[in-house]
């Protein structure tokens, strides 16, 4: 069975601290992977998928199939970074690409 | 507002009572999704539809829960006999079958409070 874990509940760090959000998966098959975001009063949404391979608001994620490992990085935290964050693994059960998710970390950047 | 919908935001009921919740996708979107999220947890998923069929349902599903989705369009969730068990945020979520493109775009839920 698939599963996510995010082994920190809270995350505090100063404002231009590096960040690094941990996650780990277990899963039989290929992995696709996201991180999703949910801003304060604000619904879950896609922040970033590693296929893509992008940054977005200078987050960045490697997946890492030898460690089972999809941590999410930025090099210096803003304020507006404050949220919660989430990792997900797409699972294709039955074709539905449903999401795993972990339980979240809650990023607090400190002025 | 071209996004996920969901009706009601918040709904209060007693226990064993039925609630009936309705979500609303992108529009061009066949494929859609519920899931359940407890506090202190991140959201687990319940069932899926694509256009109008239910194709898989989670053993998190009890008989108690049932979802349709008439005509591919929007999709209700409905929880009879509530318990404060199912107090929950309950979440829908839309994506089209397109390619590689595996976004799910969230609703902004609904919170059932059982008392």
């Amino acid at each position: 069975a698939q599963r996510v874990t995010q082994p920190e509940k809270l995350l505090s760090v100063f404002k231009g601290a590096p960040v690094e959000l941990k996650c780990n998966y277990s899963y039989s098959g290929s992995p696709e992977l996201f991180w999703y975001v949910q801003y304060s009063r604000q619904r879950l949404q896609l922040l970033l998928r590693h296929i893509s391979r992008e940054s977005i608001k200078g987050f960045t994620a490697d997946l890492n199939k030898g460690e089972t490992s999809f941590h999410l990085k930025k090099p210096f935290a803003q304020e507006e970074d404050s949220a919660m964050y989430y990792c997900a693994l797409s699972y294709s059960g039955a074709g539905s690409y449903q999401l795993t998710f972990g339980k979240g970390t809650k990023l607090s950047v400190i002025p | 507002d071209t996004g996920v919908s969901q009706n009601p935001r918040h709904k209060i009921t007693k226990r064993g009572q039925n609630v009936t919740f309705r979500c609303d996708p992108i529009s061009e979107h066949n494929r859609l999704y519920w899931y359940r999220q407890t506090l202190g947890q991140g959201p687990e998923f319940l069932t899926y539809f694509q256009n109008e069929a239910q194709l898989e349902k989670s053993r998190l599903l009890s008989d108690r829960f049932s979802a349709e989705r008439p005509k591919g369009s929007f999709s209700t969730l409905e929880i009879q006999r509530t318990e404060q068990g199912d107090s929950a945020m309950y979440l829908c979520a839309s994506r089209s079958y397109s390619g590689r493109i595996y976004e799910q775009y969230f609703g902004p839920g609904t919170r059932l409070t059982v008392t």
